[in-house]
This record gives C-alpha cells, structure tokens and sequence, in this order.
C-alpha cells in the first residue's frame, strides 16, 4: 500500500527540541519532494518547506525559514521535521505530504501528528 | 509570494444542489499551476484537482475546475452528503501557497 506512516502525538514544554518522522512505502521514496505543512486549529493549512529525498535539496517558505530543519534518511524511507527550541505558538498539526512525480502539489498525505507545546 | 484568496468563506447548501467555490490569486498562477484539496473534520486534506482543471484518481465526476491566471473555480455539481467539508485552494507555480479555505455546510 501506497502511504505515508507519521510519528504520534507530542506534548513539549517550551524551549524544547523535538525532531518528528515521516515514512514513506508502497512507492519509490527518492523520486518525489515531501512537503511539510502546518494547520493550526480551525485554519488553513500553511505550508512549511518541501525536501527531496534523493540528494536532500530543499524549498522553504520564507514564513518557516530558519525556524525548523528538514532532513531525510534514504536508508528507511524516512522523512523528519524538527525544531530545535519550541514555542506555544508552534502547537498545530502537521502534515508531511508526497509531491506529484513532477509538480508540486500534493497527492498523499499523512495522517499527521499533533504537537502540543505547554508549560 | 502569492497570496490565494477563497471565497465566499461559508456556503450554506442542501445535498443535491451545485457549489461554486472561488480561489483568486494576487498575481497570475504560472501555467494554471492550481490544485483543490478537500478536507473533512479530523482528516488530512484530500487532493481533487491539479492543473486547474484535471481531476485526480479516483475523484467523482461531479467535481470539476476550471479557471486560469488569478481567477479558478471548483464546481460541485450535485452535493452528496459527503461533500460538506473545507475546501482549500493551492499554488504551485511559484513555491507554494495555500487559500484561507470555503467551508461547505449543510444548509
């Protein structure tokens, strides 16, 4: 089956790291950009940045540049987000979702994971 | 970066009637580079058009797009009870940008 398997759930305090993981099966990992996108409770989606697997480039969008890191283990099929010192304001869910074979837009998702920061 | 404007922001419509869903970009979308996605309550969105106007596998036929430089529209010809849900606009011919989304609601 075709799919992308995301981490669980995280509660994190502020000033936290927290690196989360995206597998990828069923297709070959390295020949689609996965994208990393963000919704906040009851908005839109926003997204973050896109990586492509095979040799590791990246897109960011200007609004997330510098805030998380990207990165992919080709061995496991593995995406990640991670962030190195969180904040409240980076509670929402996040999607990490597979690009088309050759445009940008999405055509499988993840479930997603919930990452609660709280003190 | 361009920003993707949705309208209206609320439709109120029984199952059975049309839907006509707005997405209007502050500049011209590069080659009609636009998707829609729909989304339901607690799920992850779901791709439905690429290219403006191409429906992706599996997508019902009553869904339709069409539209080209800053002016796309997704059409819902009869609504089934399970179209009431969000539904995103998304650029991708210069990075990515997402619409603010149109919640579609049972009347």
């Amino acid at each position: 089956e075709v799919q992308l398997v995301q981490s669980g759930a995280e509660v994190k305090k502020p000033g936290e790291s927290l690196k989360i993981s995206c597998k990828g099966s069923g297709y070959s990992f390295t020949n689609n950009w996965i994208g990393w996108v963000r919704q906040m409770p009851g908005k839109g989606p926003e997204w973050m940045g896109i990586i492509y697997p095979g040799d590791s480039e990246t897109r960011h969008s200007p609004s997330f540049q510098g805030q998380v890191t990207m990165s992919v283990d080709k061995s496991s099929n593995t995406a990640y987000l991670q962030w190195g010192s969180l904040k409240a304001s980076d509670s929402a869910m996040y999607y990490c979702a597979r690009c088309s074979d050759r445009y940008w837009y999405f055509d499988l998702w993840g479930r997603g994971t919930l990452v609660t920061v709280s003190s | 970066e361009i920003v993707l404007t949705q309208s209206p922001g609320t439709l109120s419509l029984s199952p059975g009637e049309g839907a006509t869903l707005s997405c209007r970009a502050s500049q011209s979308v590069y080659s009609e580079y636009l998707a829609w996605y729909q989304q339901r309550p607690g799920r992850a969105p779901r791709l439905l058009i690429y290219g403006a106007s191409s429906r992706a596998t599996g997508i019902p036929d009553r869904f339709s797009g069409s539209g080209s430089g800053t002016d796309f529209t997704l059409t819902i010809s009869r609504l089934e009870p399970e179209d009431f849900a969000v539904y995103y606009c998304q650029q991708y011919g210069s990075l990515l940008t997402f619409g603010g989304g149109t919640n579609v609601e049972i009347k």
